[in-house]
């Protein structure tokens, strides 16, 4: 089956780090992808990982562990604007994604 | 580039009667064209696949017979809820992948779909 876990809620203060963590049981697996989500828009791109190690991309980061099945976007110097949902999302062959439940984050002055 | 366009944004309807939807890939030929399908504080749902030229790959429980998706081109697929009622309410999105290193999916800003 396909499973893909994120925690339901975060919340932190603007200027802190956040790490938005991600485990993932998939069929198959073609690579990560992290997206952003605000109210009643669309998904935006964030950050894609198909190999082990970290990818960097300004304040976003995204790291993955494939042998463990886990995946984190690490968010620095946080700004009200970032509160919004974080999706991972697995491309499992096929060009099938599987979405995880989200991560609404809740970023406080 | 890979710009993604949806179109209405926004639709309120009256229950029992059909509404379309409209996805285009505005700088790029979509080989593949996916509908999602999101309610409030919830993730997105894959509703289907589609392929142009092909007929749509539905997932599970989905009614392909209420759901009708057409991708006539490369560039233009559309989703057709029929004889919608209020369950169907939701903020329906589409994305689609073209030629590329990766399979990354480029989202269109999402249709609100209100049936009264």
């Amino acid at each position: 089956g396909q499973n893909i876990d994120q925690p339901t809620e975060m919340t932190a203060t603007e200027g802190a780090i956040v790490q938005i963590n991600c485990t993932y049981q998939t069929s198959g697996f073609n690579g990560l992808f992290w997206y952003q989500q605000h109210a009643g828009e669309a998904p935006t791109f964030l950050s894609y990982n198909v190999l082990d190690g970290l990818e960097e991309k300004g304040r976003f980061s995204s790291f993955l562990s494939r042998s463990k099945g886990y995946s984190y976007l690490l968010l620095k110097e946080l700004q009200m604007k970032d509160s919004a949902s974080y999706l991972c999302a697995v491309d499992n062959y096929g060009q099938n994604f599987v979405f995880g439940p989200g991560t609404r984050l809740s970023v406080l002055p | 580039g890979a710009v993604v366009s949806q179109h209405p944004s926004w639709v309120i309807c009256k229950s029992g009667t059909s509404v379309k939807i409209e996805c285009r890939s505005l700088d790029f030929q979509a080989t593949t064209m996916f509908w999602y399908r999101q309610f409030p504080k919830q993730s997105l749902m894959l509703m289907a696949t589609s392929n142009e030229g092909s007929k749509a790959t539905y997932e599970q429980g989905v009614e392909k017979d209420k759901f009708l998706i057409n991708h006539a081109s490369l560039t233009l697929s559309t989703l057709t809820v029929t004889s919608a009622h209020p369950e169907d309410s939701s903020f329906y999105i589409c994305s689609a992948t073209g030629t590329g290193r990766t399979n990354e999916q480029f989202f269109g800003p999402g249709t609100r779909l209100t049936v009264l």
